[in-house]
C-alpha cells in the first residue's frame, strides 16, 4: 500500500510571497487532514476534509491560509502571504473511515520564510 | 477540551538501559490515546494506541504504555534501548467520536552509546 505523499520535501520562501503545499492520501482514504508542526512543538491540526467537505477549519488563518480538496482526492494547502512564523512542517495525514485511530501520516513539507 | 502534557522536554539514556516516557492526558470521558515516533525529517509514525479494554498495550519496536485513568496518564516504555531509538516521541489523544488528534509537545530521545 502507497503511502501518503506531500510535495516538495523543503520549501524556503521570502515573507510575503505565496507557497502551495500538495498531499495525495491513501487510495480510498475518505479522511484528509493539514497539522502544522512548530519546531519544538507537537502538530496542531489546521483544517480537516471528509471527502471534499470542510469537517474543521477552527485553527485555520483563513485571513492568509487556504486549502481546497477537489474530487475528494488530492489536497493543496496555500499561504499567501507568508510570515517568519509560518516556518514550520506541514504535516498531510488521512484516515479511511475519518476516526482518530486510522491515521496514516506524510512525511511532511520544510517550510522556511526568510 | 482535551490536552496532552509531556512533561520531559529532552531525555538522555543509554543504550540498553531502560526507558520511560511521561504522559499526562486532560480529557473528561475516555479518550482515544497514541504514541507516536518522529525520525528526522520524517513524518509521524503510530507506535501503539489505546481504546479500550486491557489497560496494558503493546507496540512495534518492543515498546508498551500502560493506561492509568486514576492518574490520567499514559507513559511509554521500553525495558532495553536500541541507538535506533533515538528521535522526537509524541503522546496524542483523541475524542470518542471526534476525529482530530491534539498532541503534546513531544519528548526528544538521545541514545548514549
Amino acid at each position: 500500500e502507497a503511502g501518503v505523499a506531500q510535495s516538495p520535501r523543503y520549501k524556503i520562501i521570502e515573507k510575503r510571497q505565496s507557497v502551495a503545499f500538495w498531499c495525495n492520501p491513501i487510495s480510498g482514504h475518505a479522511t484528509l487532514y493539514w497539522y502544522q508542526q512548530i519546531l519544538g512543538q507537537g502538530p496542531k491540526l489546521l483544517i480537516q476534509f471528509q471527502n471534499n467537505g470542510v469537517v474543521d477549519d477552527s485553527q485555520l488563518p483563513k485571513d492568509r491560509f487556504s486549502a481546497e480538496r477537489l474530487k475528494g482526492v488530492d489536497s493543496t494547502l496555500k499561504i499567501q502571504p507568508a510570515k517568519l512564523e509560518d516556518s514550520a512542517v506541514y504535516l498531510c495525514a488521512s484516515s479511511l473511515k475519518g476516526e482518530s485511530h486510522g491515521y496514516t501520516f506524510g512525511s511532511g513539507t520544510r517550510l522556511t520564510v526568510v | 477540551a482535551q490536552s496532552v502534557t509531556q512533561p520531559d522536554i529532552h531525555i538522555t539514556v543509554s543504550e540498553g538501559a531502560s526507558l520511560e516516557l511521561r504522559c499526562n492526558y486532560s480529557y473528561g470521558a475516555t479518550p482515544y490515546l497514541f504514541w507516536y515516533v518522529q525520525s528526522p525529517g520524517q513524518g509521524l509514525q503510530l507506535l501503539l494506541k489505546y481504546f479500550s479494554g486491557d489497560t496494558l498495550v503493546q507496540g512495534i519496536k518492543g515498546f508498551e504504555a500502560e493506561f492509568k485513568r486514576s492518574q490520567s496518564s499514559f507513559n511509554l516504555r521500553k525495558p532495553s534501548v536500541h541507538w535506533s531509538d533515538a528521535a522526537e516521541y509524541f503522546c496524542a489523544v483523541g475524542a470518542q467520536g471526534a476525529q482530530k488528534l491534539v498532541f503534546g509537545q513531544g519528548t526528544r530521545l538521545t541514545i548514549n552509546p
